[in-house]
């Protein structure tokens, strides 16, 4: 497919488990970015990379939260002993360069109960 | 404050309507403007991407950016019930992206 995409669609996690969140970027867009989105919120940025450097982690709201891009397309969101409040849609958007449009995947739903 | 102020709504219109949707924002230094449009359970679509203050026009949709007001506003015109969805404001200040909350939109048939 052309557009960006996220697996898995759904995720449900006990409180105090790791989980791990895939993005796979449009082929060849060099940004990438992780977004956190409430309910009835707008997404909250999280952090951006270029290529494989990862520019801004300023989002992450914690230590447990961690991404990776390390051959500079796939993207991985890693959150360590998860917490109820990480409930949230988490998605992923790329673009083609800096500061470009960004376009979106669908998202990963995670629960956390 | 936020730094990006939207409605939630929900607004609801009849068919055929013409939608106003509107953000205001607090930082003087976004010069990028954009509206997605988001369907339940899907990522943001993006709509309409605009450059500093101006109209710009796209089918049924015109974007306004008033840079002396940091105001912005959307306008769906002969809208549709299929354009029933949340609008999401965002504007960029070099690879800082600020989102509204959204703006829940049903157009009734």
């Amino acid at each position: 497919g052309a557009g960006v995409s996220q697996s898995p669609r759904y995720k449900v996690a006990k409180r105090g488990q790791d989980v791990a969140l895939r993005c796979d970027p449009i082929s060849g867009h060099v940004s990438l970015f992780w977004y956190q989105q409430a309910l009835g919120q707008g997404p909250e940025f999280l952090t951006y990379f270029q290529n494989e450097a990862q520019l801004d982690k300023s989002g992450l709201p914690s230590d447990r939260f961690f991404a990776e891009r390390p051959e500079g397309s796939v993207s991985t969101l890693k959150i360590q002993r998860t917490q109820q409040e990480d409930s949230a849609v988490y998605l992923c958007a790329s673009s083609s360069r800096q500061g470009g449009e960004q376009y979106f995947g669908p998202g990963t739903r995670l629960t956390v109960t | 404050q936020k730094e990006v102020e939207q409605d939630p709504g929900p607004l609801s219109v009849p068919e055929g309507a013409i939608v106003s949707l509107n953000c205001t924002y607090s930082n003087s230094a976004f010069q990028y403007f954009m509206w997605y449009r988001q369907y339940s359970r899907k990522g943001p679509e993006l709509l309409m991407y605009t450059y500093s203050s101006g109209n710009k026009e796209d089918g049924r949709f015109t974007a306004q950016v008033d840079k002396s007001s940091k105001y912005i506003s959307l306008f769906i015109r002969d809208s549709q019930p299929s354009d029933s969805a949340t609008y999401l404001c965002a504007m960029r200040d070099g690879q800082n992206f600020v989102f509204g909350p959204g703006t829940r939109l049903s157009v009734l048939p």
